[in-house]
């Protein structure tokens, strides 16, 4: 079945520091692939997606590019800061009947001022 | 602004009781979703409903059951809670569209301890 694994936490940086969460997945053909980010006390928000090869998603900084050759979607963003900490999970929504998505287990971000 | 909420935030309950969890969507929506969110496993799914009075098992349904009596509740049931259901339980909810990627918004989450 549909798999997704992310980098385990907690990643803890410093105030402008590059980010990178690594984050492969296994489907059968081509999924869509979402990256989610949880503030602390809040529910699950869209942070990006992208839904074929080489697509380019990002918002508030943050970029990931859906990486077939590799079956990658790794979360980047140059610099980041307090505000960003939080927890974020990498999903994929497969071709099977109900389009579920499947979710990685999470990787929690601390970054420090 | 979309919304979904759920009945609680916290919630303590003896082993042996039934609980009740409440997920309200007001965006018409017509996929609701149960989600159980545990440290390292990320989110797991117990059930979800694409319409009213229809449900469908999850990956992790087993001590659970659902209800869709109307297109913007969603239950979940413990009919017999138990120390390892003490988790984080996520609601979400998504349109039907035609898109693959329609996005699914999630409530705030009810955290449930058993004792």
């Amino acid at each position: 079945g549909d798999s997704v694994t992310q980098m385990e936490g907690p990643v803890t940086l410093s105030e402008e520091a590059c980010l990178t969460i690594n984050c492969t997945y296994t489907a059968t053909g081509y999924p869509s692939l979402f990256w989610y980010v949880q503030y602390p006390g809040e529910g699950l928000q869209l942070l990006l997606k992208a839904t074929k090869a080489d697509d380019k998603g990002s918002n508030k900084g943050f970029e990931a590019t859906y990486r077939k050759e590799t079956t990658s979607f790794h979360l980047e963003k140059g610099s980041v800061q307090v505000s960003d900490s939080a927890v974020y999970f990498c999903a994929l929504k497969g071709k099977q009947a109900g389009n579920m998505l499947t979710f990685g287990g999470g990787t929690r971000l601390m970054v420090k001022p | 602004d979309v919304k979904v909420t759920q009945s609680s935030r916290y919630l303590v309950k003896r082993t042996g009781e039934k609980v009740f969890l409440e997920c309200v969507q007001d965006m018409d929506h017509e996929n609701m979703f149960w989600y159980r969110q545990d440290p390292g496993l990320g989110l797991r799914l117990i059930y979800f409903s694409y319409d009213v009075k229809m449900k469908e098992k999850g990956d992790i349904p087993e001590g659970y059951s659902v209800s869709r009596e109307k297109k913007e509740r969603f239950s979940l049931i413990l009919e017999s809670a138990s120390t390892n259901q003490t988790s984080m339980y996520l609601c979400a909810s998504r349109s039907s569209g035609r898109a693959s990627y329609n996005e699914q918004f999630f409530g705030p989450g009810t955290r449930l301890t058993v004792l």
